[in-house]
């Protein structure tokens, strides 16, 4: 079974820039799920999508990011302008979305380094 | 949500048993105790979950306690591939989010 894809593995920024990055989920995975990993502190969930409609973006910084999910698949996750502080690894994730004791599958992670 | 505490840190030798402590004292009947675990730049990767009772799959037992205010994972025979960051995530019934902390840095000595 193939797992969660995301692309680029490593992106390199000047501050100021726009930055993209893209999530193919597990098929048949309902939940689609974007964690910021910062060096030396555990995955924090930015935003959360069940098939196409957010349940979940209380901690998304939607002045610079953004994030979509069209056709309840695979996932873009936007950052426009970005700044030094998002130098981070960004983690997408899904599952089936079964609740509390559903497990959640994650990608190899994009790490942004923002100059 | 509820919050667990881990310790930072533990090291333990290779092809012994390791025992990775979590408090959780304001746990509730309906939080699920779910451990991760995130090898050296992977993403993090499940290990097990439980509600009350003991739990063993193929990767570790988890050992609930009476109280449920504390729990335990025990990796039966360390190996050098064991050697990650582990999550103790409290885990709302009927919640899918995870909320992770900064977990415990798991050493294995050859």
């Amino acid at each position: 079974e193939a797992g969660v894809a995301q692309s680029p593995r490593y992106k390199i920024i000047e501050k100021r820039q726009s930055v993209a990055f893209w999530c193919n989920p597990i098929s048949g995975h309902a939940t689609l799920y974007w964690y910021q990993q910062i060096l030396g502190q555990g995955p924090k969930l930015l935003i959360q999508f069940q098939n196409n409609g957010v349940v979940d973006d209380s901690q998304l910084p939607k002045d610079r990011f953004s994030a979509e999910r069209l056709k309840g698949v695979d996932s873009t996750l936007k950052i426009q302008p970005a700044k030094l502080e998002d130098s981070a690894v960004y983690l997408c994730a899904s599952s089936f979305g079964g609740g509390a004791t559903d497990t959640q599958y994650f990608g190899p992670g994009t790490r942004l380094t923002v100059l | 949500d509820a919050k667990t505490t881990q310790p930072n840190s533990m090291e333990s030798n290779e092809e012994e048993p390791v025992h990775l402590p979590c408090n959780h004292s304001t746990i509730s009947g309906t939080d699920y105790i779910h451990w991760y675990r995130q090898l050296p730049s992977q993403g993090p990767e499940y290990v097990i979950h439980g509600l009350t009772s003991n739990v063993n799959n193929r990767m570790a037992s988890l050992a609930i306690a009476e109280d449920r205010k504390s729990s335990t994972l025990i990796l039966h025979r360390a190996t050098l591939r064991d050697a990650a960051v582990y999550y103790c995530i409290l885990r709302l019934g009927g919640n899918e989010k995870l909320t992770f902390g900064t977990g415990t840095r798991l050493t294995i000595i050859p």
